[in-house]
């Protein structure tokens, strides 16, 4: 079973705080991504990895950056919170390029920013 | 530009009852993927579903049915004999490219009533 895991379902930050958001994935996928989720929106990508230190933006990456320094970890970082990042945060991993494989999700961590 | 729409923001029903979400896409790409994930109360999106674009073939799984019509951009799902298990938000996706990003609708939150 390919597994992605998510440090914290949930997370309280203060706003201005430095964040990182840790995601692990045990299926030896080349692609990591990281979306956000808030109701109506659907899911937005943030970050995508397709190898260890690859890094490209997605649709939404102002106020982010990413960090993959192994293949299995991809880190989301916040680096000054603020309220309007909050949100639910979710990763995947998938197999690379030309295969139009499904992407495997984690649970998600729902950050709030006060 | 890709975009996916689901146009029901909120959908209820009374357990057997047959219920179908709708999904509208645009893309200018002729090879694409389309996607349908479930996302129950735990949070973790669970793949139900993978179609490219060159197989409009109408598929079958269960009381599940998908039916996808490229004349009209759309693939739409179909739940027969709701369950209240069937309980969740369903996303559609598309694939952009061969990174594997997915560009997600804004979801269908299913409700089925016992």
């Amino acid at each position: 079973d390919v597994k992605v895991t998510q440090s914290s379902r949930y997370l309280v930050k203060r706003t201005g705080e430095k964040v990182f958001l840790e995601c692990v994935q045990d299926m030896d996928h080349e692609n990591m991504f990281w979306y956000r989720q808030d109701p109506g929106l659907g899911l937005r990508l943030i970050y995508f990895s397709y190898d260890v230190k690859m890094k490209e933006k997605g649709d939404i990456p102002e106020g982010y950056s990413v960090s993959r320094e192994k293949k299995e970890r991809f880190s989301l970082i916040l680096e000054s919170a603020s309220t309007n990042q909050t949100s639910m945060y979710l990763c995947a991993s998938s197999l690379p390029g030309q295969v139009f494989t499904e992407a495997f999700f984690g649970q998600g961590t729902r950050l709030t920013v006060v | 530009a890709q975009k996916v729409t689901q146009a029901q923001t909120e959908i209820s029903v009374v357990e057997k009852e047959d219920v179908t979400l709708d999904c509208v896409y645009e893309t200018r790409d002729t090879t694409y993927y389309l996607f349908w994930y479930k996302q129950p109360p735990s949070g973790e999106l669970v793949f139900l579903i993978r179609r490219n674009s060159f197989d409009e073939q109408n598929e079958i799984s269960g009381r599940y049915s998908w039916n996808f019509q490229k004349s009209t951009s759309s693939f739409n799902f179909t739940i027969t004999a709701s369950q209240v298990v069937d309980s969740a938000v369903y996303f559609c996706a598309l694939a952009r490219n061969a990174g594997n990003m997915l560009t997600f609708g804004g979801g269908t939150r299913l409700m089925v009533k016992p």
